[in-house]
């Protein structure tokens, strides 16, 4: 079955770390682009992060460069989303999803997302 | 930063048009994807490259460029049409992605 299936959300403090994950199946992780996706409660989407098939090229958004960090492990079928510096207004639901083509980034599997709750 | 700009609503009666646009100052340079969002779901993509529609997305559901506007028709729209709407390119560097902040769709 082809799916992306996200974990690793929950609550933290402002100023604290939480690395999310997401597992791809039933295709060929190695040979997609992936992004991180968030949408804040009751609000729109906002794109986040890409890494290239092999992690050599990543973008950021600007209000999450320097605190996240975005990876992959092909051999596992695993991208990450390591965040540091959590602010009360990182609280959403983030998605995981493929780019479908590496020359037009637009998403065609996406998880079901997974809750980060920032708050004291 | 770069922006899409869209109506927060639009309102149609069951069989009726609907018409969703898009602005953005890097058009027609940068393709535009809209997505489809129900709630508590995740998005489906059902416009791609403008006006391309991916295998399984009903026929009623269009795409169209004019200038540094797309816009997303859904002709006969229905019930189960209801939802947000939300278009997405990237900048002109083609570095960042960016979506615009969305449609709600009510067909009622």
């Amino acid at each position: 079955q082809v799916q992306l299936v996200e974990s690793g959300g929950g609550l933290v403090k402002p100023g604290g770390s939480l690395r999310l994950s997401c597992t791809a199946s039933g295709f060929t992780f190695s040979d997609y682009y992936m992004t991180w996706i968030r949408q804040a409660p009751g609000k729109g989407l906002e794109w986040l992060s890409y890494i290239s098939m092999s992690g050599g090229i990543i973008y950021y958004a600007e209000s999450v460069k320097g605190r996240f960090t975005i990876s992959r492990d092909n051999a596992r079928n695993l991208m990450f989303l390591q965040m540091n510096s959590l602010r009360v207004e990182d609280t959403a639901v983030y998605y995981c999803a493929r780019v479908a083509e590496s020359k037009h980034w637009y998403f065609d599997l996406w998880g079901r997302g997974t809750l980060v709750t920032v708050s004291s | 930063s770069y922006e899409l700009t869209q109506p927060p609503s639009v309102s149609v009666s069951p069989g009726q048009t609907a018409r969703i646009t898009c602005y953005g100052e890097a058009l027609p340079r940068q393709y535009v994807y809209w997505y489809q969002q129900k709630p508590g779901q995740a998005p489906v993509v059902v416009i791609i490259k403008d006006s391309e529609r991916p295998s399984g997305i009903p026929e009623r559901f269009s795409g169209s460029v004019s200038g540094t506007t797309v816009t997303l028709t859904i002709t006969g729209a229905q019930a189960e049409d209801e939802a947000d709407y939300y278009c997405q390119s990237a900048d002109r560097s083609g570095t960042s992605g960016v979506f615009g902040g969305g449609t709600r769709l009510t067909v009622l």
